[in-house]
């Protein structure tokens, strides 16, 4: 499976825009990378995921390199609700059907400073 | 739409008992997980069903943990006998089926102390 380096916290001010890491630099084509978080307490929530192009939502942005190799998870204005681990996660798909693995790592703890 | 259903919230047991978990997924979703999640560490895959059929059961521990889904819909994780090391949030996820279900969904878990 595809792993993913992540740091293992950040900080950032409240009203400024996070940007988390991910490398995942032995992606394969056909795989997708996935971001999803857990405030404390409560289950992961997606965000946001891609291929190849850069990614917008509501929630956020994702900035995919070239070679696929890494990306970036773009909160363009942190708010304290925002504080949480975040994860990076590369799916792999199971081999002759269209179901998927997702792999947990242990992810990014941001936290939002007033 | 109403989200993942977990019960009970929060579990105390005794080392060598056996507890289980409920889940009952978002309405219409063909995909289950079950994933344990240690403190301090991300959610590991337990177990995955494609309605009544197991996708992938590797990372389960079979001596000990028993999952099923018998009408495709709702599902139970079961634990028999518990360790000290089974401690963790037990999370339930569902998913919609096809290529247009790109999210999981997850419950807010099922938290076990064995003491």
């Amino acid at each position: 499976d595809a792993k993913t380096t992540q740091p293992t916290s950040m900080d950032c001010a409240e009203g400024r825009a996070a940007n988390l890491p991910c490398n995942h630099s032995t992606i394969s084509g056909n795989e997708y990378v996935y971001w999803y978080r857990q405030i404390h307490s409560q289950g992961p929530q997606y965000i946001i995921h891609g291929l190849k192009n850069n990614e917008t939502n509501e929630m956020a942005s994702l900035i995919i390199t070239e070679d696929r190799k890494s990306s970036t998870l773009i909160l363009p204005h942190a708010t304290l609700r925002d504080t949480a681990v975040y994860y990076c996660i590369v799916r792999v798909p199971y081999s002759g059907g269209s179901n998927y693995k997702l792999t947990f790592g242990k992810g990014t703890l941001l936290t939002v400073n007033p | 739409e109403a989200g993942v259903a977990q019960s009970p919230r929060y579990k105390i047991i005794e080392k060598r008992q056996s507890v289980a978990f409920w889940c009952n997924p978002i309405s219409g979703h063909a995909t289950l997980y079950w994933y344990q999640q240690i403190l301090g560490q991300g959610p590991k895959l337990l177990i995955q069903f494609q309605n009544n059929g197991v996708v992938d059961d590797s990372q389960l521990p079979k001596d000990r943990f028993s999952a099923e889904r018998l009408k495709g819909v709702d599902s139970t994780l079961k634990i028999q006998p518990a360790k000290l090391e089974d401690s963790a949030v037990y999370l339930c996820a569902s998913r919609a089926w096809g290529s247009l279900a790109e999210k999981l969904f997850f419950g807010s878990g099922t938290q076990l102390s064995v003491l």
